[in-house]
């Protein structure tokens, strides 16, 4: 099994310019996260989904838009990028919240500057 | 007072010491608590679940105190391969929505 992964890996875009970055899981898991991790804030967290077809706010939402179509696949979107969306963008998947201590599964990262 | 609060660090430690990190949280509601790894320029993996009664794995030691609203990890017998920055992280059922808090990470280095 692959796990979670992420593409691209390394992204350079220029102010206002959008992209697409796209998780990918195969282990069946439900529950799917992007966060971005930026020095001395920690891992926070974007959006989430409880599902095929669900999404929901996290806890730092505005300038992303996220999608996920498909169990296996979670999309997130820049509409219009800006320098402070400089980060590193970390995907992770889970099984249901009814197991207790459910472990998340984080993909490689990707790694995008705005200029 | 902020969600989940580690002491930054950095700890430097010679090989074979016994470390020990500290994290407090401020929900009294959080029903599920770990400790994750992150290595550098590397994503984020469990380390292991921290139970209500403390738990062991090999070299690693768990503990929560409820009533303090705080978890730690002791490390024995120090590797350098533990060099990595520690996160503490909580987990909160809300309805059906499940959701970890991260700490911003205690970073441990490891000395020959």
């Amino acid at each position: 099994n692959a796990g979670v992964t992420q593409t691209p890996k390394f992204r350079v875009l220029k102010t206002g310019q959008s992209m697409t970055l796209l998780c990918a899981q195969d282990m069946n898991h439900e529950y799917m996260y992007w966060y971005r991790q930026d020095p001395g804030m920690g891992l926070r967290l974007i959006h989430y989904s409880v599902g095929e077809g669900t999404t929901a706010k996290g806890e730092v939402p505005d300038g992303y838009n996220v999608s996920r179509l498909k169990k296996q696949n979670f999309l997130l979107g820049l509409e219009s990028a800006a320098p402070s969306q400089t980060s590193v963008y970390f995907c992770a998947s889970s099984y249901s919240p009814t197991r207790t201590g459910n472990e998340q599964f984080f993909g490689p990262g990707t790694r995008l500057t705005v200029l | 007072r902020k969600e989940v609060e580690q002491d930054p660090g950095p700890f430097n430690v010679p090989e074979g010491a016994t470390v020990a990190f500290n994290c407090t949280y401020s929900n009294s509601a959080s029903q599920s608590f770990f400790w994750y790894r992150q290595d550098c320029r590397k994503e984020p993996k469990l380390l292991m679940s921290v139970y209500s009664s403390g738990n062991e794995d090999g070299r690693f030691t768990a503990q929560l105190n409820r009533a303090s609203q705080y978890i730690s990890l002791l490390i024995r017998d120090s590797k350098l391969s533990d060099s990595a920055t520690y996160l503490c992280v909580w987990g909160n059922s809300g309805g059906s929505n499940y959701k970890l808090t991260f700490g911003k990470g205690t970073l441990l280095t490891v000395n020959p």
